[in-house]
């Protein structure tokens, strides 16, 4: 069974377009992850949920927006899409928003803006 | 502000050679230390930790000291194998026992193991 899941695993759209990327945890955590790699693999962390709370909104264009129906799923969905948006996102689920505990990152998704 | 240097890449060794992938940091207070593996097409992976100075973390081989004097964290492995070509990469918690998802990670460093 796979314990974080994101879907799809590669999306193509133009600029300009709204897409959304879902995620599902089935590890019983409480908090979840967004991230997102660049083309040089520099990973950065873009929001984070504990129990369906916003609890990190780094900076990020208000064209990313998350939303957590409940604390096994958090998607991610972008307005407007520009090229820069172009990466591979991470979705990612640890126990607690304090745990010592390893991130379970799901595979990625590879996001090509044309 | 904290943050973490590693070693450029990409690292090229033949199987059996010893690896050395350097990391230093910088960081107020005491964060903890990690190191996470990205096999090709799959997320990150935990692969060793330390929380605190003078801490060994080990896995599969690989280890990492938390040396405090030289803010530094380097991963090493007596014996690399083909299976062990990855991306690595070093990352700091921004506080000590924080969530691991509040981690400040560093640019990492491709490793490919010739046979």
């Amino acid at each position: 069974d796979t314990a974080v899941s994101q879907t799809p695993k590669y999306l193509v759209t133009q600029m300009g377009n709204d897409k959304s990327i879902k995620c599902e945890q089935n590890l019983g955590h409480d908090t979840m992850y967004w991230y997102k790699q660049d083309s040089k693999k520099f990973l950065k962390i873009m929001f984070s949920y504990n129990n369906k709370e916003l609890i990190i909104n780094e900076t990020v264009p208000n064209r990313f927006s998350p939303k957590s129906p409940d604390k096994a799923h958090l998607n991610l969905h972008i307005n407007s899409l520009e090229l820069g948006d172009s990466a591979v996102y991470f979705c990612a689920s640890s126990p607690d928003r304090a745990s010592n505990s390893p991130l379970h990152f799901g595979n990625g998704t590879r996001l090509t803006v044309t | 502000g904290n943050s973490v240097t590693q070693m450029e890449g990409p690292v090229t060794l033949s199987e059996e050679a010893f690896l050395t992938i350097n990391c230093t940091y910088t960081a107020t207070g005491y964060p903890s230390l990690f190191w996470y593996v990205q096999y090709p097409g799959e997320g990150l992976q935990l692969l060793l930790k330390a929380t605190k100075a003078d801490d060994k973390g080990s896995n599969k081989g690989f280890e990492a000291t938390y040396r405090k004097e030289t803010t530094s964290f380097h991963l090493e492995k007596g014996s690399v194998q083909v299976s062990d070509s990855a991306v690595y990469f070093c990352a700091l918690s921004r506080v000590r026992g924080g969530s691991q998802g509040n981690l400040i990670f560093g640019k990492g460093t491709k490793l490919s193991v010739k046979p």
